[in-house]
């Protein structure tokens, strides 16, 4: 089983609307967490920490469930520029690295 | 300030060469990390530096893959004798610790003919 899993998708929304991906984890013991985005042919950059008691930037709202081991990207009102691969990523405390999914790709149309 | 660099942004090399890749990183990070991402596919995690630290190699592929970092410093990526399936953009990112937010470079497209 993968560290981090996600669904690839590709989701297709159109403009306006809302849209929520969701990512799990599998160890219990991790400490950070992340969304990153990701452009086509663009180096990731990171959109939002996701913090326990959740947490809103603008039209995005990060969740994370301990218990269930999953966290969550909600997007309101959705725009074209929201178009992109969203990457949740799970830090495991000390000096490990942060561990990366592999992304779910969002297409947002007119 | 300055983000992450990395250089060259393109290689085209023939199979068999050797390559050598740079990054550096933004000054007074002490983490700095090589991926991988073939086209289409996810991140795929290579070697990590922190500080004075023995790295953490588990990502290498092969033996053909190596890294270096001076300090906390430039970092460069060689990979010997190289095959068409290295063709990828090798990204590199740097953080303050190892646990904080990554900052990725433009990443180098490698491709082998």
């Amino acid at each position: 089983r993968k560290e981090v899993e996600q669904d690839p998708g590709p989701f297709n929304v159109p403009e306006g609307a809302t849209v929520a991906f969701n990512c799990t984890y599998s160890n219990s013991a991790s400490q950070s967490f992340f969304w990153y985005r990701q452009d086509c042919r663009k180096e990731p950059k990171l959109l939002m920490s996701v913090y326990s008691s959740g947490n809103e930037d603008g039209r995005f709202t990060a969740q994370l469930n301990r218990a269930s081991q999953y966290i969550s990207l909600l997007i309101r009102d959705s725009k074209l520029s929201d178009s992109a691969t969203y990457l949740c990523v799970v830090g495991r405390g000390g000096r490990r690295a942060l561990t990366f999914g592999s992304g779910t790709r969002l297409q947002v149309q007119p | 300030g300055a983000g992450v660099s990395q250089s060259p942004s393109n290689k085209v090399t023939e199979k068999g060469k050797d390559v050598e890749l740079r990054c550096d990183p933004i000054s007074g990070h002490t983490a700095l990390y090589w991926y991988r991402q073939r086209l289409g596919q996810g991140l795929e995690f290579l070697i990590y530096f922190q500080g004075n630290s023995a790295p953490d190699k588990s990502g290498l592929p092969s033996d053909r893959f190596s890294a270096e970092r001076t300090g906390e410093s430039v970092s460069t990526l060689t990979i010997q004798r190289t095959q068409q399936e290295d063709s990828a953009v090798y990204l590199c990112a740097s953080s303050l610790t190892a646990q904080e937010t990554q900052y990725f470079g433009p990443g180098t497209r490698l491709l082998v003919l």
